[in-house]
């Protein structure tokens, strides 16, 4: 079975600082790539996909390296409301379905 | 436009018992699954469907059953409940239109506790 590896935390930051985290996925064939979020006792949302070129929305910048097997997700300016668990989720071509494999999130707390 | 919607959102049940867990969506996807997900772990992927009539296994299938009658409807059906089924059940669905990995929308999920 294919992997996704995330540091599962908690990473305790204060308002308003960067926070940066990684995942790495194992199947050199994925093709597709995101970060969700998940509130606690809530079900995940997309909160972007992550493209080649790197991409970014407001506040929120994701990389991919393809050579490493790695993304990153960088928050900057972080918001109380930023507090969440962060899910890596990578296609498994050959899985199931869409075969989307979920890493098992990073949980970041925002002090105030 | 209520997305992917799933009922009920908690329940318990002893062991052995059986019961169903609703999903439905109205967004017309025809790719939809069937998650659980236990405390500090990632999303298992239990069984998916790619259209009406067509279910196959994830990665835990063992003690679950699906049917999809209809584009719209997803159950996903236990019939020997076990503790080891306690989880919560996250209902999603997908519409890849181009290539592979489109995002997915998840439904609010059914707590489900086995004593």
């Amino acid at each position: 079975r294919k992997e996704v590896e995330q540091d599962p935390g908690p990473f305790n930051v204060p308002e308003g600082a960067t926070v940066a985290f990684n995942c790495t996925y194992s199947n050199s064939a994925s093709q597709s790539f995101f970060w969700y979020r998940q509130d606690c006792r809530k079900e995940p949302k997309l909160l972007m996909s992550v493209y080649s070129s790197g991409n970014e929305d407001g506040r929120f910048t994701a990389q991919l390296n393809r050579a490493s097997q790695y993304i990153s997700l960088l928050i900057r300016d972080s918001k109380l409301s930023d507090s969440a668990t962060y899910l890596c989720v990578v296609n498994d071509p050959g899985g199931g379905a869409d075969g989307l494999t979920f890493g098992k999130g990073t949980h970041l707390i925002i002090q105030p | 436009n209520a997305g992917v919607t799933q009922t009920p959102k908690f329940r318990i049940l002893k062991i052995g018992q059986s019961m169903t867990l609703q999903c439905a969506q109205d967004m017309n996807h025809n790719y939809m699954y069937w998650y659980r997900q236990d405390p500090g772990m990632g999303l298992k992927l239990i069984y998916y469907s790619v259209g009406a009539g067509i279910t196959d296994k994830g990665e835990v299938p063992n003690g679950y059953n699906v049917s999809r009658s209809t584009t719209e409807d997803f159950p996903l059906r236990l019939e020997l409940a076990a503790p080891s089924q306690t989880s919560v059940y996250f209902c999603a669905s997908s519409s890849p239109v181009n290539r592979v990995g489109e995002t997915q929308y998840f439904g609010p999920g059914t707590r489900l506790l086995v004593l």
